[in-house]
């Protein structure tokens, strides 16, 4: 069954260093997604993409984070600057249609820890 | 904006028992209704949904129904296994520009022997 994949598991940063979670969606999938859980709270929407350009995004989801699409098979979410609140459970995410009836299948997650 | 409501866990059930977490939302409109759950040290899951007004939505003995009138989803299983102990996320698809899903807290359940 295919599936996103999400490197790497785990990524230590101190603060003020950029960081680039990568994700690989499922392949037929044109509709991408980046959620983030900080420890102990909701899973929370930053950023949806389609056609090569962002669709919306939060208010969390502001200049200091950026998303791509570098090839074919890659979406990437890179945080400029990271800060010691950036410490989260980054989601990748992608769905076929973008429809109001369409699944958003999830990756493993990226685990940011700013030191 | 949106928001969901869930029963707070932790929830701790013996195997066999029967499970209610609780969820209820808060949208514009009608939207797609699914729970995700996250195993340990996993990610999000689909588990189930429902797109549409006393839709069932089911899977692995999980069920739950779409209630208009109540903006309620709750997750309901008749005999737990150790196995189901996880988080469980309700989350309506919801519009703002683009769909994004809206979760709850979250709900861990420990299924004990």
């Amino acid at each position: 069954e295919p599936e996103v994949t999400q490197t790497p598991s785990h990524q230590v940063t101190q603060m003020g260093q950029e960081v680039i979670l990568r994700c690989v969606p499922i392949s037929n999938h044109l509709y991408f997604y980046w959620y983030r859980q900080i420890l102990g709270q909701k899973v929370e929407f930053l950023v949806s993409f389609y056609n090569n350009e962002i669709s919306e995004k939060s208010e969390i989801f502001d200049d200091q984070f950026s998303v791509e699409r570098p090839d074919g098979s890659n979406f990437t979410l890179k945080i400029r600057s990271t800060k010691l609140e950036d410490s989260a459970m980054y989601f990748c995410a992608s769905s076929s249609t973008g429809t109001s009836t369409d699944t958003q299948y999830f990756g493993p997650g990226t685990r940011l820890t700013v030191l | 904006g949106n928001s969901v409501t869930q029963m707070e866990g932790p929830v701790t059930l013996s195997e066999e028992a029967f499970l209610t977490i609780n969820c209820t939302y808060t949208a514009t409109g009608y939207p797609s209704l699914f729970w995700y759950v996250q195993y340990p040290g996993e990610g999000l899951q689909l588990l189930l949904k429902a797109t549409k007004a006393d839709d069932k939505g089911s899977n692995k003995g999980f069920e739950a129904t779409y209630r208009k009138e109540t903006t309620s989803f709750h997750l309901e299983k008749g005999s737990v296994q150790v196995s189901d102990s996880a988080v469980y996320f309700c989350a309506p698809l919801e519009r703002a520009g683009s769909y994004q899903l809206t979760f709850g807290k979250g709900t861990k359940l420990s299924v004990i022997p």
